[in-house]
């Protein structure tokens, strides 16, 4: 149980066009999930909390409008990176939690591998 | 700031051995801790949850170690095999205690035949 699926699992798109990444809870409800962003060999970085029915949360430093983040439903949060650009080439990971405590632990979707040329 | 910390040198070690990985923190008073494990171009997946009251949790060959004093976690593979190869995440709750995780860096984890 506790599946988290994310898709696409790679894109490749030209600069200046926007991407959509899902995120989708297969198993279990989730009002919260989080969104990441990973560089190579780098640590996990949170970009932004998704709540459900009601405005993400960003972290210092992320672009609310860059990265758009909706979730309609208790089972999927997307993440539309708008406008994109070569440095916005990285690995995006979702998650949420089954518990929907703070001290619970967190399930990951296989992550998006985006590159911009 | 909050800053976790984690060896970033890869550790390298025989298989049938004990892979100990460290996780140390700095201005975090986290009541909890976790450890994930990473395979290339994969999501994390949990590993093992120990809260401050804890010292010390076991799953199967996984043992971790929390102390509060210290501000250092230890994460135990006992008779390591080549399959556990892979990097390792620390993470802890955010100070405001809210439902972020924030992660180390990661150690990495090879294992030889």
């Amino acid at each position: 149980g506790a599946v988290v699926s994310q898709h696409p699992s790679r894109v490749i798109c030209k600069s200046g066009t926007s991407v959509k990444i899902e995120c989708r809870s297969l198993d279990f409800q989730a009002t919260t999930m989080f969104w990441y962003r990973q560089f190579p060999k780098k640590s996990l970085m949170l970009m932004a909390t998704s709540n459900e029915g009601s405005k993400a949360t960003y972290e210092q430093g992320v672009e609310k409008d860059k990265f758009l983040i909706n979730h309609a439903s208790l089972t999927l949060s997307t993440l539309t990176v708008t406008s994109a650009h070569p440095e916005d080439s990285s690995f995006y990971i979702c998650s949420a939690s089954v518990e929907g405590s703070y001290n619970s632990p967190l399930h990951f979707g296989n992550g998006t591998r985006l590159t911009v040329t | 700031s909050q800053k976790i910390e984690q060896n970033s040198e890869a550790l390298n070690i025989q298989e049938g051995k004990t892979a100990t990985l460290t996780c140390n923190y700095t201005n975090y008073s986290p009541a909890y801790l976790q450890w994930y494990r990473q395979d290339p171009g994969r999501g994390p997946v949990f590993l093992l949850l120990i809260r401050e009251n804890e010292k010390e949790k076991r799953k199967e060959r996984l043992k971790v170690t929390f102390d509060t004093t210290l501000k250092q976690s230890l994460f135990h593979i006992t008779a390591s095999q080549p399959a556990d190869s892979a990097t390792y995440l620390c993470a802890l709750a955010g100070m405001d205690s809210s439902y972020k995780l924030i992660f180390g860096s990661g150690t990495r984890l090879l294992v030889r035949p």
